[in-house]
């Protein structure tokens, strides 16, 4: 069965400090990846996705830039965080489907790790 | 383009009494359609999805759902609410169109279910 990680649960760290977010799935191979932010008391925007090693799309610019370095790793980083960048990481995978037309693509989570920037 | 609009950012209910959660959609081609469910500082768990094989869904925990195409909507209900039910629900629309492209997930603002005692 496929599994998604993410670490850590949560953080927290200074402004100006870096930030490294890992995600790794098992049990599937060429996965769609996403990440995912919910600040307090909004839903959830969706940061990067990927379709394969080394191919990301950004959907809002930002403080933030997302690596897939394998097929089943996918990493958030930032050079220097914000006040603003603290919220609630949610990292995603849904399967490849190479057809041109897809539907039931479903989204499975990992548990989240919640930053704060202090 | 696709959006999802969650009509109602708060819902309050007594424990024992019907839970009715909106959810309207735009999609430009045949949307997937989902309701996820998130516990407080958790992940997001699945409830249940349109599939389009029935417009009436079921889902775990005695949620359903009933797909509506001429409302676009996709409103979440459940007959009696339990406390456990308290957490925040969302509403997605997904589609994937074209090779080599991701789904793009859509999520709503969500919906923060209370319950009463």
């Amino acid at each position: 069965s496929q599994t998604i990680h993410q670490w850590p649960a949560t953080l927290v760290q200074p402004v100006g400090s870096p930030l490294s977010l890992e995600c790794t799935v098992e049990g599937t191979s060429n996965p769609n990846l996403y990440w995912y932010r919910q600040a307090a008391g909004r839903g959830l925007q969706l940061l990067f996705y990927s379709v394969g090693i080394g191919q990301i799309s950004s959907e809002v610019p930002q403080n933030l830039s997302a690596s897939r370095p394998q097929d089943r790793q996918f990493i958030l980083s930032s050079k220097k965080l914000l006040l603003s960048d603290s919220g609630f990481y949610l990292c995603a995978w849904s399967a490849f489907r190479d057809t041109f037309y897809v539907v039931n693509t479903e989204a499975f989570f990992g548990q989240g790790t919640r930053l704060t920037v202090v | 383009a696709q959006s999802v609009t969650q009509l109602d950012s708060h819902v309050s209910v007594s424990e024992g009494t019907p839970v009715l959660l909106r959810c309207n959609y735009s999609s430009s081609y045949s949307p997937s359609l989902f309701w996820y469910v998130q516990h407080p500082n958790k992940g997001l768990q699945l409830l249940l999805k349109y599939t389009s094989a029935a417009t009436l869904v079921k889902g775990i925990n005695g949620f359903e759902a009933e797909f509506k195409k001429s409302e676009t909507s996709f409103h979440l209900t459940k007959p009696s609410a339990h406390m456990s039910d308290a957490a925040e629900y969302f509403c997605v629309v997904t589609s994937q169109w074209g090779y080599s492209s991701a789904s793009k997930i859509i999520f709503g603002s969500g919906t923060r279910l209370s319950i009463r005692p």
